[in-house]
């Protein structure tokens, strides 16, 4: 069975530094998707980034990155330039890839991220 | 586009009562996915559709719960005889399977509290 871990329950950031959240993962599956998903105070769950295994380059988007270590398993997501509506709860996810299908989500316990302004 | 959506938002019933939750999926979207989460945890997994079929169901999923899709559209979930241990926010997400993007995209959840 595949598991997520988030080791850091809360984390704090100024405004406008950056901060990295880490993930590991357990798994013997070779082909899957690792994803950070953000939940802000009272809101619904948006994807952030995602990143396919099979890809050995890190995803970016805008401000969020990611350091996806394949053989350490380890997906960490950096947030540069860090707002004030990134306050949020972050969750590591995995998904398993099975001839050509996804399955559902394995979500970590989650970060609660705090900016400071 | 108007996103997933779910009925009610909140539900507070009493320990024994059974209730019904509702996700409206995005309209083109042939998957949905329903998860539950519980207070500090990430969402758990409970079972998936693809169109109207029933393709999965964690071992979460006990005998009283149950899941529909009849018309590959909207779904119901259906919680027999709650328990306070049922006290969650449930969670719906729906994706497109065979589409160039395998994002799940999440409604806003039902928060039930059994008293």
């Amino acid at each position: 069975a595949q598991t997520v871990t988030q080791s850091q329950p809360e984390m704090s950031v100024q405004e406008a530094e950056t901060v990295t959240l880490s993930c590991t993962y357990d798994t013997s599956e070779n082909n899957y998707y690792l994803f950070w998903y953000k939940q802000p105070p009272s809101r619904q769950m948006i994807l952030v980034i995602r990143q396919e295994a099979y890809k050995q380059q890190n995803a970016t988007e805008n401000r969020f990155s990611v350091n996806f270590q394949k053989a350490a398993k380890s997906f960490s997501l950096k947030i540069s330039d860090s707002q004030l509506g990134d306050t949020a709860m972050y969750f590591c996810a995995f998904m398993k890839e099975y001839g050509g299908s996804q399955g559902n989500l394995i979500f970590g316990k989650g970060t609660k991220l705090s900016v400071k302004p | 586009d108007t996103g997933v959506s779910q009925d009610p938002r909140h539900k507070i019933t009493k320990r024994g009562q059974n209730v019904t939750f509702r996700c409206d999926p995005i309209s083109e979207h042939n998957r949905l996915y329903w998860y539950r989460q519980t207070l500090g945890q990430g969402p758990e997994f409970l079972t998936y559709f693809q169109n109207e079929a029933q393709l999965e169901k964690s071992r979460l999923l006990s005998d009283r719960f149950s899941a529909e899709r009849p018309k590959g559209s909207f779904s119901t979930l259906e919680i027999q005889r709650t328990e306070q241990g049922d006290s969650a926010m449930y969670l719906c997400a729906s994706s497109l399977f065979g589409g160039s993007s395998y994002e799940q995209y999440f409604g806003p959840g039902t928060r039930l509290t059994v008293t």
